[in-house]
């Protein structure tokens, strides 16, 4: 079974300051790896994904994350953190259930709070 | 382009009643996933559906159910509403599953009271 762990319910970061929001992930076959991002009252967004090839995958509003197999891991960075960043990011993980669905599995997110 | 459209909004029931919540998947996209997003927590997977047909189902009682329409639009019942069924409701909308990501819409927050 797959499982995402997200270490750190909330993050604080002062604003111009590196963004890291770290997840791990445990699946039996190769993994698909995402990262959302959800403001207050609305949806997710997606951010960027891992699916196959480059191990550094770069997303929107500056965000990137490396898929690291050996410490099974997909953390997701930002170089330097603006107040619109202030949202809670979910990492998920998905790979077939039985039946040939894809089932995505969502961590319990962190809330990223930037303080100017 | 129209994206996710999901109704209602919000929503307030009393124990026991009955819910219907309507998704419209983004033109072209032929799978729709739903999930439970209780406060503080991640989304938790309900179904998935592909070209009308369940998929997929995530560890949810038999209250829940849900249909996909030939139009590729989606519905999510729960009967029997219990206090713990009180959450935000999300559609998920793709071409065929979450592999790719997921388009997902604003969602409907359901209070059972």
């Amino acid at each position: 079974a797959q499982s995402v762990t997200q270490l750190g319910s909330h993050v604080s970061v002062s604003e111009g300051a590196l963004v890291l929001l770290r997840c791990n992930y445990s699946s039996s076959v190769p993994p698909y790896l995402f990262w959302y991002v959800q403001y207050p009252n609305q949806g997710l967004q997606l951010l960027l994904k891992y699916t196959t090839g480059a191990t550094l995958v770069k997303g929107i509003n500056g965000f990137e994350a490396e898929f690291k197999k050996s410490e099974t891991s997909f953390h997701l960075t930002k170089p330097s953190a603006h107040m619109s960043d202030a949202a809670e990011y979910f990492c998920a993980v998905s790979d077939r259930g039985s039946g040939g669905y894809q089932k995505v599995t969502f961590g319990t997110g962190t809330k990223l709070q930037v303080i100017p | 382009d129209a994206g996710v459209t999901q109704s209602p909004t919000h929503l307030i029931k009393t124990r026991g009643q009955h819910v219907t919540l309507r998704c419209s998947p983004i033109s072209g996209h032929k799978s729709v996933s739903w999930y439970q997003q209780v406060l503080g927590q991640g989304p938790q997977f309900i179904f998935q559906y592909y070209e009308k047909e369940e998929r997929g189902r995530g560890n949810f009682p038999d209250r829940f159910s849900a249909r996909q329409f030939p139009n590729y639009s989606s519905e999510l019942n729960v009967n029997a509403l219990l206090l713990g069924d009180s959450a935000l409701y999300l559609c998920a909308s793709s071409l065929s599953g979450g592999n790719y990501g997921y388009t997902f819409g604003s969602g409907t927050r359901l209070t059972v009271v």
